[in-house]
């Protein structure tokens, strides 16, 4: 969809330690946003970006930070994974009207 | 904060019948948007209601806007087992850019 991909697709990793998501898109889109889902509470927005090095907080940003230092790639980090992060985590750019959303990464902290 | 919020949070309809689903938002909203989501999959976009009353339809699917823009239906004739996932409302409060996704209401199908 749209020249959106996100990596990697699923991961397991331990409290504690440090994660990188990244979301790499194809097409010059402006705006990129990162959500997490979880059974009962939909999608709530984490960060997200209007342009190279312009971010912003989102509802859930605690213990999470994001980067974009190209208008292609939006990273997501969770600086020390805590089990209540364990999600599916969904980038999305915004398309004209819409939202395209990219496949998701299963993160599993343990 | 903006919440949006749907019901019902289940929908088990046999095929062939019509169902529908609500949203509503805490805050007069810019526009609201409608995405479907298969199981395993990831949201998809369906369609954007912006005036106050607006009403647009896609094939057996109808969508409304209310007239206060703070709440918006989906409506699903002769539902069909193609319909089965999830049916999110997602909201932009005035001059946003961002989204306030509802809960969903997620639709099985009875064969």
């Amino acid at each position: 969809d749209a020249g959106i991909t996100q990596s990697p697709r699923h991961k397991v990793t331990e409290t504690g330690t440090p994660v990188t998501l990244r979301c790499h898109q194809t097409e010059n889109h402006r705006y990129m946003y990162w959500y997490r889902q979880d059974p009962g509470h939909g999608l709530r927005l984490i960060h997200y970006s209007y342009g190279v090095k312009d971010t912003d907080k989102g509802e859930v940003s605690d213990g999470y930070s994001v980067s974009r230092s190209k208008t292609e790639d939006f990273l997501l980090t969770l600086e020390s994974a805590t089990s209540s992060q364990t999600s599916v985590y969904f980038c999305a750019i915004r398309v004209g009207d819409g939202y395209t959303f990219g496949s998701g990464t299963r993160l599993t902290v343990v | 904060g903006q919440q949006v919020m749907q019901i019902p949070q289940y929908q088990h309809v046999q095929e062939g019948e019509d169902f529908t689903t609500y949203c509503n938002s805490s805050t007069t909203l810019s526009n609201i948007q409608w995405y479907k989501q298969r199981p395993g999959g990831h949201p998809v976009f369906l369609i954007q209601l912006v005036k106050s009353g607006e009403v647009k339809k896609q094939k057996r699917l109808t969508f409304q806007f209310g007239e206060a823009k703070k709440n918006s239906s989906l409506h699903i004739t002769a539902t069909q087992t193609t319909d089965v996932g999830t049916y999110f409302c997602a909201g932009n409060k005035a001059a946003g850019n961002k989204l306030t996704f509802g809960g969903g209401t997620r639709v099985l199908v009875k064969p």
